[in-house]
Formats: C-alpha cells, sequence, structure tokens
C-alpha cells in the first residue's frame, strides 16, 4: 500500500463497544493524519500528529481518541460515544506538516455498526 | 480554520470533451493546492499540485491553475477518456489538508 498500511480493511462494530483501527508507515515521515469519508461528502479531519506523542484534534474528533507512541504507528479508536461510526476511515502521512510532496495515503477501513 | 468549497458535485463530460473543477478556499494563508483522483472503494491519488508561488502547472492532459488574489483555482483535464470517471478532489493546506467535498466525474462513451 505504497508504505503505508491500513487493517483491518473491513471492521464490524456492535453498539456500545470500542474498536480500534491501525495505521502503520515505514515511509519515515513526521506527520499522520486520520480522516473520516461519507457518501457524498469529503474527507473530514479527525486527528492529526506532527511528532510523536503529541497529537491535535482536528474538525469531528469527538467520540474518537488517538495516540502516537511510535513515529510508525498512529492508531484510532473509535468509542461508544461516537454514535454514527459507520465510515470508511482513512489515515494519510506526510513527510513534515506543511511541506509540499502532498499526502501519502493507506487503503481505508470499512467501519460498519451491526 | 480553512473552509474549502467545490463545484459542482456532479459532472458529465463526452469522451474527448474538457472537464473543469474549480475549488475556493478562505484562508489567504494556505499555500499548497493538491487534487487527488479517488476511484470507487480505493483509496485517494495524488494527480497534480500547486504551490502558491506558481499559477498555473500542467502534466499531460491535467492542469491547475491559481489565482491568489481571487482564492481560487480550478483542474483542467483535456481530451477526458473513459478512465477519467472518478471522484475528484480539490484541497487547501497550510500545515494540514483541508479538503473540498469532491466532484463525481463521468465520462460518456
Amino acid at each position: 500500500d505504497g508504505g503505508i498500511t491500513q487493517s483491518p480493511k473491513y471492521l464490524f462494530r456492535k453498539e456500545g463497544q470500542n474498536v480500534t483501527l491501525s495505521c502503520e508507515q515505514n515511509l519515515n515521515h513526521d506527520a499522520m493524519y486520520w480522516y473520516r469519508q461519507d457518501p457524498g461528502q469529503g474527507l473530514r479531519l479527525i486527528y492529526y500528529s506532527q511528532i510523536v506523542n503529541d497529537f491535535q484534534k482536528g474538525d469531528i474528533a469527538e467520540g474518537y481518541s488517538v495516540s502516537r507512541e511510535k513515529k510508525e504507528s498512529f492508531p484510532l479508536t473509535v468509542t461508544s460515544a461516537q454514535k454514527n461510526p459507520t465510515a470508511f476511515y482513512l489515515c494519510a502521512s506526510s513527510i513534515a506538516p506543511g511541506q509540499y510532496g502532498g499526502y501519502t495515503f493507506g487503503s481505508g477501513t470499512r467501519l460498519t455498526v451491526v | 480554520g480553512e473552509n474549502v468549497e467545490q463545484h459542482p458535485s456532479t459532472l458529465s463530460v463526452q469522451e474527448g470533451d474538457s472537464a473543469v473543477i474549480k475549488c475556493t478556499y478562505s484562508d489567504s494563508a494556505s499555500n499548497y493546492f493538491p487534487w487527488y483522483k479517488q476511484e470507487l472503494g480505493k483509496r485517494p491519488q495524488l494527480i497534480i499540485d500547486i504551490r502558491s508561488n506558481v499559477g498555473e502547472k500542467k502534466d499531460q492532459r491535467i492542469a491547475v491553475t491559481l489565482n491568489k488574489t481571487a482564492k481560487h483555482f480550478s483542474l483542467h483535464i483535456t481530451e477526458t477518456q473513459p478512465e477519467d470517471s472518478a471522484v475528484y478532489f480539490c484541497a487547501a493546506s497550510i500545515d494540514k489538508l483541508v479538503f473540498g467535498a469532491g466532484t463525481i466525474l463521468r465520462v460518456k462513451s
């Protein structure tokens, strides 16, 4: 997946359950991002991290949590507080925040509430 | 914060015709403007980008123009082909990308 791997590809969550989406990159990128994509909408930023052990909320952080203990990894937890979690989740990374060259995206995780 | 608006939401063109997608942004400090193509169920792929110190950039059948004064930028695809059918997203960035809502492009053969 071009150096950034998301797993699993499909994930099913029961009501009241927390689930964690994995994102790993071997590109030596400093910055990592989580976006949510709903049908007919663009990509909305959930959380981002510019360096290890630091992260910031994006536009729709409520009901989500993240950690950045290693440069290569940026897992996203969808908590039971997120009332409408069914969506396509995309992880991305970039060399550094604000640097030209765009993002490299993972192949995404499709989360469905059952 | 930054807000990016994208038009049209859907665009149908005949094969061989040109397609134009337009975006406006709100934060004059934004300095990087990429365009992504996303096929159904797949990840977005960068197709072209432009920096704020450049007015136009071209790569084969794809071009992007930027008007900093008006805070808008556009994607131009010439000689469209069926494989150009996809969703296209514009974005603007200072330290993180803010995306437009996307344009569904359908190229009819």
